[in-house]
Parts: structure tokens; C-alpha cells; sequence
């Protein structure tokens, strides 16, 4: 069975710090990988999306990067983190190709806080 | 563009009455669309899905919605609420693959928190 494994579970930065969040998948080869944030009162935001190594596409313009070194490795990424960075990001996959590219399974998340 | 409403971002129900958790969409495509549930300081959890199959999908732990294209509407009902339910619950809709950069990408509503009073 697939697995998705999210860390670290909480992280309280300094502002201006570096970032560093990973997600991997097991039990699956070739998965489509998501970034998504969670706001308080706010849904969840689609930052980050891949459909294989080193493919990332961003949907919206901010502090932070992704990157996808290793096919079931998916790792999102700032060099300098704002208060607004703060907030609870999901790492999810889904099968890869076309048949299967709706159904979402989500990690446990991590629960960003910047000071 | 897709998106999704759902209205009411907090509902209250006793225990063993109706739960009721209401999702409109807009979507320019014949959508796939998803309820999903989130208990505190977890990640999201897949309740039922529609995929053009039957109107009426059935979900794990006693919940239902049923795809209404008229009305544009994707309820979720359960028929008596648990104390278990209390979470808070998230509409999504996606586009099935169309070629290109169409990846099935999920669009939230805001999501709505559940109460279940004793």
C-alpha cells in the first residue's frame, strides 16, 4: 500500500530564516506531487505541483520554491521566510498519467510558525 | 476556471440529527468533484468522490452526496450525525485530463467546520 510521510509535523522559525520541508511517497512510482497551504479561515492554496523529477510548476507567485531531486521525493524551499509564510502545509500525491490524476491522499502535514 | 462555494463556514447539529454541508461549483467542463475531511492538526482525508458515474455517491463513515448538474451543487448528507463527525470538511473540484498541462488539479472551497452538540 501507499504511503506519504511529511516532516517535520511543527517548525517555529525566525523571520528571515531558511526553510526546509520534505515529503515522500512509498508504494508508488511515477506520482504526481502537490504543495498545498493551509490559512487559518482560508482553505487550502495550491502552491506547488509535479508530475516528475525536476518538473515543478508554480501556481502562484511567493517566497517559496520546490523542488523534486528524486521521484517520490518532493521538498519546498525558502531562503529568507516572511511572517506570512506562517501557516500548515500539505504535501499530497496522486497517481501519475491521466486516468488517475484527481484523487488526492495527503500527508499529515507541517505546521509552519514564523516569529 | 473552476471553482467552488460552500456555504456556511461553521454548522451545529445535535447528535443524531441531519448533517447538511452544502458545495455549489462553477466549472467550464463536465467536473470530477470531492469531499474531504480534516480532523485538528491532521491532513486531509478522501470522504467520497464523483466521477461521472452515479449521481448519488456513498462515502465512508455514513455520509452521501449526490451531484445535482442543474443546481451546479455537490451536498453532503448524513442521516444522524456522531459526536466522531466534528471536523471540518472540504468541497473540491477538478477537470478530468484534457491533454496539455491539465493535470487534475484540485480547486478547495473554503471549507466548513462541523459542530456536534451532545
Amino acid at each position: 500500500s501507499q504511503t506519504i510521510h511529511q516532516w517535520p509535523a511543527t517548525l517555529v522559525q525566525p523571520v528571515g530564516s531558511p526553510l526546509s520541508l520534505e515529503c515522500t511517497v512509498e508504494g508508488t512510482s511515477n506520482p504526481n506531487l502537490y504543495w498545498y497551504r493551509q490559512a487559518a479561515g482560508r482553505g487550502l492554496q495550491l502552491l506547488f505541483y509535479s508530475v516528475g523529477i525536476g518538473q515543478i510548476s508554480s501556481e502562484v507567485p511567493q517566497n517559496l520554491s520546490a523542488s523534486r531531486p528524486q521521484d517520490r521525493q518532493f521538498i519546498l524551499s525558502s531562503k529568507k521566510l516572511l511572517l506570512s509564510d506562517s501557516g500548515f502545509y500539505l504535501c499530497a500525491w496522486s497517481p501519475g498519467g491521466v486516468s488517475g490524476a484527481n484523487v488526492l491522499t495527503f500527508g499529515a502535514g507541517s505546521r509552519l510558525t514564523v516569529l | 476556471a473552476q471553482s467552488v462555494t460552500q456555504l456556511g463556514s461553521h454548522v451545529s447539529v445535535s447528535e443524531g440529527a441531519l448533517v447538511l454541508l452544502r458545495c455549489n461549483y462553477s466549472s467550464s467542463v463536465p467536473p470530477y468533484l470531492f469531499w474531504y475531511v480534516q480532523y485538528p492538526n491532521q491532513g486531509l482525508q478522501l470522504l467520497l468522490k464523483y466521477t461521472s458515474a452515479a449521481t448519488l455517491v456513498k462515502g465512508i463513515n455514513g455520509f452521501e452526496a449526490e451531484f445535482k448538474k442543474s443546481e451546479t451543487s455537490f451536498h453532503l448528507t448524513k442521516p444522524s450525525a456522531h459526536m466522531s463527525d466534528a471536523a471540518e470538511y472540504f468541497c473540491a473540484v477538478s477537470a478530468p485530463y484534457a491533454g496539455g498541462t491539465s493535470y487534475g488539479k484540485l480547486t478547495f472551497g473554503q471549507g466548513t467546520i462541523l459542530t456536534v452538540h451532545p
